[in-house]
């Protein structure tokens, strides 16, 4: 079945920086799309952008560019996040989520469970 | 940026009720348009594609329709685990963005 597993809780202070995995299984890796999806305490869902698991090519929206980097290591079918310059207000669960690769775009059609982020000095 | 307007926020139901849910956007953004369901603690799951595809393992007791800039999803009788936040979100263009979230609590 699929399954994207996502590494464990992390806390860390203001200015650093942290790396979440996600380890996709039950699928064949590159043909699907890896995006992140934040979501902070008791707020809504906010997109981080996403990577081409084959070209390892991506695209980040404006607000975490020179902040955010992905990276895919497709002999463990993984995706990274790496965000720095952390902020308390990155407080927050990341997802990562699948999308089909395709000409066209697609939906998240199956997401990790999340891994919690807390920014605390 | 595509603003994406849900209505209503909140919405007070009871078991066997049916439900709408609207998605505005700012935009037209043709049938790009996915909702999904979220349980406290949980991953959002989806429900619907490109406006009106259902997910395979999704109750037909779902809908969802809309084109262009208006959108719903439709719940026909309300089901004790259908409780839940719903997200609308455009894929139409980057970056991609999600509605504020409809709360759906029980009566």
């Amino acid at each position: 079945q699929v399954q994207l597993v996502q590494s464990g809780a992390e806390v860390k202070k203001p200015g650093a920086s942290v790396k979440v995995s996600c380890k996709a299984s039950g699928y064949t890796f590159t043909n699907y799309y890896i995006h992140w999806v934040r979501q902070a305490p008791g707020q809504g869902l906010e997109w981080m952008g996403w990577i081409n698991t084959n070209s390892g090519g991506t695209n980040y929206p404006e607000k975490f560019q020179g902040r955010i980097t992905m990276t895919r290591d497709t002999s463990i079918d993984t995706v990274y996040m790496e965000l720095s310059s952390l902020r308390f207000d990155d407080t927050a669960t990341y997802y990562c989520a699948r999308e089909k690769a395709a000409a066209v775009p697609n939906e998240f059609d199956h997401w990790g469970l999340g891994a919690l982020v807390t920014v605390s000095s | 940026d595509i603003q994406m307007t849900q209505s209503p926020s909140t919405l007070s139901r009871s078991v066997g009720d049916r439900v709408t849910i609207t998605c505005r956007a700012s935009q037209s953004i043709s049938s790009w348009l996915a909702w999904y369901q979220q349980k406290p603690g949980k991953a959002p799951k989806l429900l619907i594609s490109k406006a009106s595809n259902l997910k395979w393992d999704v109750p037909s007791r779902f809908s969802g329709s809309g084109s262009g800039t208006e959108f719903t999803l439709t719940i026909s009788s309300l089901q004790p685990d259908d409780f839940a936040t719903f997200y609308c979100q455009q894929y139409s263009t980057y970056p991609y963005t999600f509605g504020q979230g409809t709360y759906l609590e029980i009566k």
